[in-house]
């Protein structure tokens, strides 16, 4: 699975909109860019995910660039709530015994009043 | 659905105690894992399961660990005897086919 960086903190004021970056620049062309997230003292959540367009669902919109070395979750109003560690994940669709999910250290959003 | 169940939330024993964990999938779910987190080496995968079927292991600790899936909606992961290093948060996952996992509240181990 290809690596992603991601930087380790960030910080967003309440009601802007939170950008968060992430690079995979060894990404193959059939591993989607999966985010998820994790609230203090709960276990992590799926937020997105995606393969070469863009896309968007009721938590946030996931842009990845047009060579798919690197993406961007946005969540469009950022609230108090959203504050968590976010983790970017670059998998392949296929399972069997290649069928995990490798979590890195992901990016601290402090959501600010 | 009640999403993924895990028990107990707060477990603390003593060093060389047998511990167990429980662990609920979403019903209709196929796949199951077992990760834990430490704020030294963040989130492990231990193992995860097929239809039941153990498919990898290859990140459980060592022989003290063991994980068995007895049927589609029930799970346990074993810790024996138990070590003061095994202290950690264990989440337990369930997804149906593709890679979108639900994890559950964790349950949060102390070993004296």
């Amino acid at each position: 699975d290809a690596k992603t960086t991601q930087p380790p903190s960030m910080d967003c004021a309440e009601g802007r909109a939170a950008n968060l970056p992430c690079n995979h620049s060894t990404i193959s062309g059939n591993e989607y860019v999966y985010w998820y997230r994790q609230i203090h003292s709960q276990g992590p959540q799926y937020i997105i995910h995606g393969l070469k367009n863009n896309e968007t669902n009721e938590m946030a919109s996931l842009i990845i660039t047009e060579d798919r070395k690197s993406s961007t979750l946005i969540l469009p109003h950022a609230t108090l709530r959203d504050t968590a560690v976010y983790y970017c994940i670059v998998k392949g669709s296929g399972g069997g015994s290649n069928y995990k999910l490798t979590f890195g250290k992901g990016t601290l959003l402090t959501v600010n009043p | 659905d009640a999403g993924v169940i895990q028990s107990p939330r707060h477990e603390v024993t003593e060093m060389g105690q047998e511990v167990t964990l429980r662990c609920k999938p979403i019903s209709g779910h196929d796949y199951l894992f077992w990760y834990r987190q430490t704020m030294m080496r963040g989130l492990e995968l231990l193992i995860y399961f097929n239809n039941n079927v153990p498919i990898d292991d290859s990140g459980m600790p060592e022989d003290r660990f063991s994980a068995k899936m007895p049927n589609a909606s029930f799970s346990t992961l074993k810790i024996q005897p138990s070590e003061p290093r095994d202290s950690a948060v264990y989440f337990c996952a369930s997804s149906f086919g593709r890679v979108v996992l639900t994890f559950g509240a964790g349950s949060r181990l102390t070993v004296l």
